[in-house]
């Protein structure tokens, strides 16, 4: 059975380092690339970025400058950084298997990261 | 590429057929996908590349399109399909659409 599952601290404080771990089961990462979504409370979803089955990244141009995503074959887990968090970064994080087709087949059940002094 | 979806709220009746639709500024090449997402839950895949039925989604689901212009169709709407719909594009970059609310009167 596939599955997602993210993990990492519900609360971050203003200007400090969001790190999130998504561990999947199912299937390997060398085989399915995982995207990162997120979406902010009440409103629409955004992509961030992809770590490639080759192992390469893309992020979203957007957050590029603050966002790192890495991963662990051998844990299959893959990671998401993102430094300098302001409020406007409080949503629901998710990551997402591709199919190797760029879209998305299933979804982790998502963090909430509140973004808050 | 940017993706306008309408209506942004939707309502209709249990047994209603129901047209979604989702508008690129660009040509979208038919790499353009449809979720649904209750409320509470991650997005579900139901459509991609236009018109292909995601493994165990209901066969009333249905999408079509070409160019700029896709629809999703619900062709009679169930209470359990109250949800938000997104469209996605795959084609030039990566992003979705703002979402419809369809409401269940």
């Amino acid at each position: 059975e596939v599955q997602l599952k993210e993990s990492g601290p519900g609360l971050v404080q203003p200007s400090q380092t969001l790190s999130l771990t998504c561990t999947v089961s199912g299937f390997s990462l060398t085989d399915y690339s995982v995207h990162w979504v997120r979406q902010p409370p009440g409103k629409g979803l955004e992509w961030m970025g992809v770590m490639w089955s080759g192992g390469s990244t893309a992020y979203n141009s957007a957050l590029k400058s603050r966002l790192s995503i890495s991963r662990d074959t051998s844990k299959s887990q893959v990671f998401l950084k993102m430094n300098s968090l302001q409020t406007e970064d409080t949503a629901i994080y998710y990551c997402t298997r591709d199919p190797g087709r760029y879209y998305f087949d299933y979804w982790g059940q998502g963090v909430m990261v509140t973004v808050s002094s | 590429i940017q993706l306008t979806q309408s209506p942004s709220l939707l309502s209709a009746s249990v047994g209603d057929r129901v047209t979604l639709s989702c508008k690129g500024s660009q040509n979208i090449n038919n790499y353009l996908a449809w979720y649904q997402q209750k409320l509470g839950e991650a997005p579900k895949l139901l459509i991609y590349k236009t018109n292909s039925l995601q493994t165990g989604i209901p066969s009333r689901f249905s999408g079509s399109g070409s160019g700029t212009d896709y629809t999703l169709t619900i062709s009679s709407l169930h209470s359990e399909d109250l949800a938000t719909y997104y469209c996605y594009q795959y084609n030039n970059g990566l992003t979705f659409g703002s979402g419809t609310k369809l409401e269940i009167k």
